[in-house]
Parts: C-alpha cells; sequence; structure tokens
C-alpha cells in the first residue's frame, strides 16, 4: 500500500538544462496536484491534473514549465531551461475520485531542485 | 495576493501545554479548511479540517476552530507533545475548481521538554 511516490529525490541542474520531475499517485487516485516550496516560504499551487487531462493550471509559469498527467505512467512536471529562481522544493499530491472526504490530499516527499 | 495567511512564523510552546496556531483568510469562497503537518524533509500529511458549516471539529490531542465571521481559524493541540514540533500549514478550498487548495506559509511549532 504505496504512497505517493516521487523521483528523483534530490535533482541538481545547471543552468539552462532541463528538469523532470515524476510523480506516481497512490493506487486508486486519479487527480493529481502540483506544488512548489520556496525556501522560507508555504506550498504554492501550481497545477491540477486528472488523467490526460489538465483540470487547473492558474499557479504555472506561462513559459518554460508543463505538466503532464498521461493514461499510462507518472504524471511530469517539466522545467525547460532551468535558471537559479526554481531551485525549491516541488511536492506532488494525489486525491481520488472527485468527492474525496475531507478534501485530503496525500503528499509525496518532495524533489528538491538546486539549480547551478 | 495571499488569500490564507499564518501570521506567526513560529510558536514555542513548553510540553504539556497548549498550542494554538492561527490563520486568516480573505475569500468568503472557501468553504472547507485543513490543517497539515510537516517534518523537514518529508512531505504535508493531512492532519485535521473543518467544513465551512462547522465552527468546531476535534479529533483527540487536535481541535480546529472556525469564525466564519471574522475569516479566522484556530488549531488547538492540548498537551503539547515534543513529537508534535513541526511546521504546521493552514490550507483552505473552495470545490469550484475540484479541490484546489491554497497553503499559508506555515508555522514552525517548537515543543520544549
Amino acid at each position: 500500500n504505496a504512497g505517493v511516490m516521487q523521483n528523483p529525490r534530490h535533482l541538481v541542474r545547471r543552468r539552462g538544462q532541463e528538469a523532470r520531475l515524476r510523480c506516481s499517485p497512490m493506487k486508486g487516485h486519479s487527480h493529481v496536484y502540483w506544488y512548489r516550496q520556496l525556501p522560507e516560504e508555504g506550498l504554492k499551487f501550481m497545477v491540477y491534473l486528472q488523467k490526460e487531462n489538465i483540470i487547473d493550471e492558474s499557479g504555472m509559469p506561462k513559459e518554460r514549465f508543463s505538466a503532464e498527467f498521461p493514461k499510462e505512467g507518472p504524471s511530469i512536471l517539466r522545467i525547460q531551461q532551468v535558471v537559479r529562481g526554481d531551485s525549491a522544493a516541488y511536492f506532488c499530491a494525489s486525491s481520488p475520485l472527485a468527492g474525496a472526504t475531507d478534501n485530503e490530499q496525500f503528499f509525496g516527499p518532495g524533489t528538491r531542485l538546486t539549480v547551478l | 495576493d495571499q488569500q490564507v495567511k499564518q501570521n506567526s512564523p513560529s510558536l514555542s510552546v513548553q510540553e504539556g501545554r497548549i498550542s494554538i496556531l492561527n490563520c486568516d483568510y480573505t475569500n468568503s469562497m472557501f468553504d472547507y479548511f485543513l490543517w497539515y503537518k510537516k517534518y523537514p524533509a518529508e512531505g504535508p500529511t493531512f492532519l485535521i479540517s473543518i467544513s465551512s458549516i462547522k465552527d468546531k471539529n476535534e479529533d483527540g490531542r487536535f481541535t480546529v476552530f472556525l469564525n466564519k465571521s471574522a475569516k479566522h481559524l484556530s488549531l488547538h493541540i492540548v498537551p503539547s507533545q515534543p513529537g508534535d514540533s513541526a511546521v504546521y500549514f493552514c490550507a483552505a478550498s473552495d470545490d469550484t475548481g475540484g479541490f484546489k487548495t491554497i497553503f499559508g506559509a506555515g508555522t514552525r511549532l517548537f515543543v520544549k521538554a
């Protein structure tokens, strides 16, 4: 009964490279959320996806960032041409079908991205 | 545009005493409020929640109070234990976007033995 899995746990990239962060939701969960936590700040909502659909991407920067949740496989958060300001902890969360009790989201351990 | 605010970045409490963590929100459309707890190097874990139709929800040592007119909620932990030392995030959702949740900046709780 694995929880939300994220990999890698730590990712180091040089400026201009691409970062790919993966998230496998809990079994039976079809909703995935991505959050970013900058140092000394709270969690900032980025994007909400269901299988093969982006439901709400209002928190995603307009450029360089994209997310997908394919029919098969994990959800991917992709950051192209990374800059130092992208350094943060990125958390993925999942929840069951709509109507989940308590609106609870289950979080993964996060991926800490460092851009050199 | 901070819709959920936790104005105290940290709080220190003696073991056995009550911890009170506060949270204010601005969006009157929020209808569900949650508290998450986070240890270093881990993801947040759900702690307790409250619907906007209630003013209190209790679960063991944890109680959340909601004052809708003041747009304020608080988390009470009593008695506090050293293992409660963590960062606590207040969060709110309005369901219009399918459980989109807005988090506060967090309050770091230190419980001293």
